[in-house]
């Protein structure tokens, strides 16, 4: 199985401030990430996906990058909705799996 | 619009049997894969697996291989996923979600199902 590690695990920051999400995988998965925002009680949303198409509808402050082994996901000016954990998921062998999680909590 | 509803929260011994649903719609039902996501408590995504509608085909998960299965009922447009034995262990939150028409990702979701097992 593709193991997924992100980094760092739990961020504090403030309104307007830049957030860099890293995810790592075992081996290399070319394109084939994608990241999810969850908040407290909901289900996960699709952000972004094939490691940096914006799905339809999110923000444009989101954005994704990096092929192979190594993917961010950058939010360029944090907004109070956006304080949640993150997740990135590779999809391009079976099982398909998630990685551990980012939580973003306000400074 | 496209929408998921999950039935709703379910309280199980275990050894007991239990059938989740997922109704879809908003959208062609048979052409878009399903899948089943497991959230324990406190923790992370786990993906299960998925179900083409269309044909039932099935992807399964090793770690959820045997334990669970998925059926739909296309007459309803609606995703099954289900135990024949719980164990205490499968306390958590289930999610199904549809698949993006041409890749695994999974947009939208829904509201999620919380089995207690105890």
């Amino acid at each position: 199985d593709i193991q997924l590690t992100q980094s760092p695990s739990f961020l504090s920051a403030s309104v307007g401030d830049r957030v860099t999400i890293t995810c790592r995988a075992s081996r290399g998965i070319s394109s084939s990430l994608a990241w999810y925002q969850q908040k407290p009680g909901k289900a996960p949303k699709l952000l972004i996906y094939a490691a940096s198409t914006l799905q339809s509808g999110v923000p444009s402050r989101f954005s994704g990058s990096g092929s192979g082994t190594e993917f961010t996901l950058t939010i360029s000016s944090l907004q109070p909705e956006d304080f949640a954990t993150y997740y990135c998921q590779q999809v391009a062998s079976y099982p398909l799996t998630f990685g551990g999680g980012t939580k973003v909590e306000i400074k | 619009e496209v929408q998921l509803v999950q039935s709703g929260a379910e309280v199980k011994k275990p050894g007991e049997s239990l059938k989740i649903s997922c109704k879809a719609s908003g959208y062609s039902f048979t052409s878009y894969w399903i899948g089943w996501v497991r959230q324990m408590p406190g923790k992370g995504l786990e993906w299960m697996g998925t179900i083409y509608p269309g044909d039932s085909d099935t992807r399964y998960s090793p770690s959820f291989q045997g334990q669970v299965t998925f059926s739909v009922d296309k007459s309803i447009s609606t995703a099954y996923l289900q135990w024949n034995s719980l164990k205490a262990s499968d306390t958590a939150m289930y999610y199904c979600a549809r698949r993006l028409y041409s890749t695994e990702e999974f947009d939208p979701w829904g509201q999620g199902t919380l089995v207690t097992v105890s």
